[in-house]
């Protein structure tokens, strides 16, 4: 089945510096990716959608000039947590779509932990 | 817009004892609906999903889930669970417009332990 990848799989990084996230499709061509962001014992909030070569669109509420997410190929997206603060932290989660109609399901990445101090 | 409702968000039951998480959902269309499981500190793993036909989906690890368009339900159950049964379990909602980019929008979650 297919594959999602997501490094590092756990990230501390000190307040006020940048981080970057990578999510990558090992063995299909992920045409858009979704990113979701889970606070401790909270569900996954779903983040921005990208599609490949096009700018994200976030859903309401989330800054985009904070969290900037590049989808320059279709197979590698990131999110860049930008000038990062504690309460950034939190457990990154991306998903993977191919092209050809939906499909959803072991298209997860395995998460990203952020600790930010 | 898509939106999911799990209305327990702790449930003990017995180690043996059947077990049902109750899931509804608002969506215009007919939806794709799914039941995640994840483990403290891990990813989702997808324990069953509907799209279409049968409404009562099999899935891994002996869970079952029923669609119930009239009350807008997807419940997921298992007959006797197992103490590897605790974890948190989310109940989430896929949309089939294509302009909508397939968007999963998950539920609060509901988490199971175990009693001995």
């Amino acid at each position: 089945g297919a594959v999602v990848s997501q490094h590092p799989s756990w990230v501390i990084c000190k307040s006020g510096t940048s981080v970057k996230i990578e999510c990558r499709s090992l063995d299909f061509q992920a045409t858009t990716m979704f990113w979701y962001r889970q606070f401790p014992k909270q569900s996954l909030m779903l983040m921005a959608t990208s599609n490949e070569g096009s700018k994200a669109t976030y859903e309401q509420g989330v800054e985009k000039d904070k969290f900037l997410i590049n989808h320059a190929s279709l197979t590698l997206s990131t999110l860049t947590v930008t000038s990062a603060h504690p309460e950034d932290s939190s457990f990154y989660i991306c998903r993977a779509k191919g092209a050809g109609g939906p499909s959803y399901e072991q298209y997860f990445g395995p998460g990203t932990r952020l600790t930010v101090t | 817009a898509q939106s999911v409702t799990q209305p327990d968000i702790h449930i003990t039951v017995s180690e043996g004892a059947s077990l049902e998480l109750r899931c509804n959902y608002s969506y215009g269309a007919t939806p794709y609906l799914f039941w995640y499981v994840q483990s403290p500190g891990q990813g989702l793993q997808l324990l069953l999903k509907y799209f279409s036909g049968d409404t009562l989906v099999q899935g891994i690890k002996g869970f079952e889930a029923e669609f119930k368009r009239s009350q807008s339900s997807f419940n997921l159950r298992k007959p006797s669970v197992h103490w590897s049964d605790a974890a948190e379990y989310f109940c989430a909602v896929g949309t089939t417009s294509y302009s909508s980019a397939s968007k999963i929008i998950f539920g609060s979650g509901t988490r199971l332990s175990i009693r001995p």
